[in-house]
C-alpha cells in the first residue's frame, strides 16, 4: 500500500537484547517521527528526521535509543540491552513537510515491542 | 509539569449528547494547535485543526484560548462511532508534534 509500514508487527525478546524496528515513509514525505505509546498512557515522543536537516533527538529517554535514516527514507529505531520498561508500541510517522501548518501525521500500525 | 495535559476521563454519555473536552499547555511559545482521534489499538489520525476563531467541521468544534493556553473540543449530537479517545496535540516552533494523553469518550445507545 502507500501508507507507513512498520515492521516487525510484533516483537518479544528478552531482557538484555538489541531489537531493531524498521519504518517505511510514504514515499516523498520529508519528515518521519517515532513516537511510543505504553499501555494506558499518550504518545511519548522520539525523534524527528526533517529532511537533511540534524534529527531532533530530544526525546530519546536514554543512550540505549538511537535511530537513523537512510538515504532520506528509510528509518531504523534501535533499542539496545533492552528492559522491560522498553515495553511498548513503537509508533512511526510521516509527513510532506514542515507539520506546524497541516499538523497531520501520517502513522503506521506500529511495532509492539515486548520485553519479558 | 507536562507540556499537554488533558482530563483522561472516561467520558460516557448517552447518543445524542453533546459533550466537551478540555486541554491546557504549558509552553507559550506553542504556535499550532489540533485534535487527532484515536480507535482502540489503531494508530492515531488527525481530526481537526484548531485555531483562535474557531474551527466547525459539522457536529465538531474546536476553540483556542492562547491568553488561557486552553484548548477544547466540542462533539455535539454524538454517535456510537463518536467512541474513541481524542488526543490534544500542540506544535512548538520547528520541533514534532507533543501529544497529550487522551481524552476517552464512550458513547452508548
Amino acid at each position: 500500500g502507500a501508507g507507513v509500514s512498520q515492521s516487525p508487527s510484533n516483537k518479544v525478546t528478552e531482557k538484555g537484547k538489541d531489537v531493531e524496528l524498521r519504518c517505511d515513509p510514504i514515499s516523498g514525505h520529508t519528515a518521519l517521527y517515532w513516537y511510543r505509546q505504553s499501555l494506558g498512557q499518550g504518545l511519548e515522543f522520539l525523534i524527528y528526521f526533517q529532511g537533511n536537516s540534524a534529527p531532533d533527538k530530544s526525546g530519546l529517554p536514554s543512550d540505549r535509543f538511537s535511530a537513523e535514516r537512510t538515504g532520506g527514507s528509510v528509518s531504523t529505531l534501535t533499542i539496545q540491552r533492552t528492559q522491560q520498561e522498553d515495553s511498548a508500541v513503537y509508533l512511526c510517522a510521516s509527513s510532506p513537510g514542515q507539520v506546524r501548518r497541516t499538523g497531520e501525521l501520517f502513522f503506521g500500525e506500529g511495532s509492539r515491542l515486548t520485553v519479558l | 509539569r507536562k507540556e499537554v495535559e488533558q482530563d483522561p476521563g472516561p467520558f460516557n454519555v448517552p447518543e445524542g449528547a453533546t459533550v466537551a473536552f478540555n486541554c491546557t499547555y504549558s509552553n507559550s511559545a506553542s504556535q499550532s494547535f489540533f485534535w487527532y482521534r484515536q480507535d482502540c489499538r489503531k494508530e492515531p489520525k488527525l481530526l481537526m485543526s484548531v485555531y483562535s476563531s474557531g474551527n466547525e467541521d459539522g457536529r465538531f468544534t474546536a476553540q483556542l484560548n492562547r491568553a488561557s493556553q486552553y484548548i477544547s473540543l466540542l462533539i455535539r449530537d454524538s454517535k456510537l462511532s463518536d467512541s474513541a479517545t481524542y488526543l490534544c496535540v500542540v506544535n512548538i516552533q520547528m520541533t514534532a508534534l507533543i501529544f497529550g494523553k487522551g481524552t476517552t469518550l464512550s458513547v452508548s445507545s
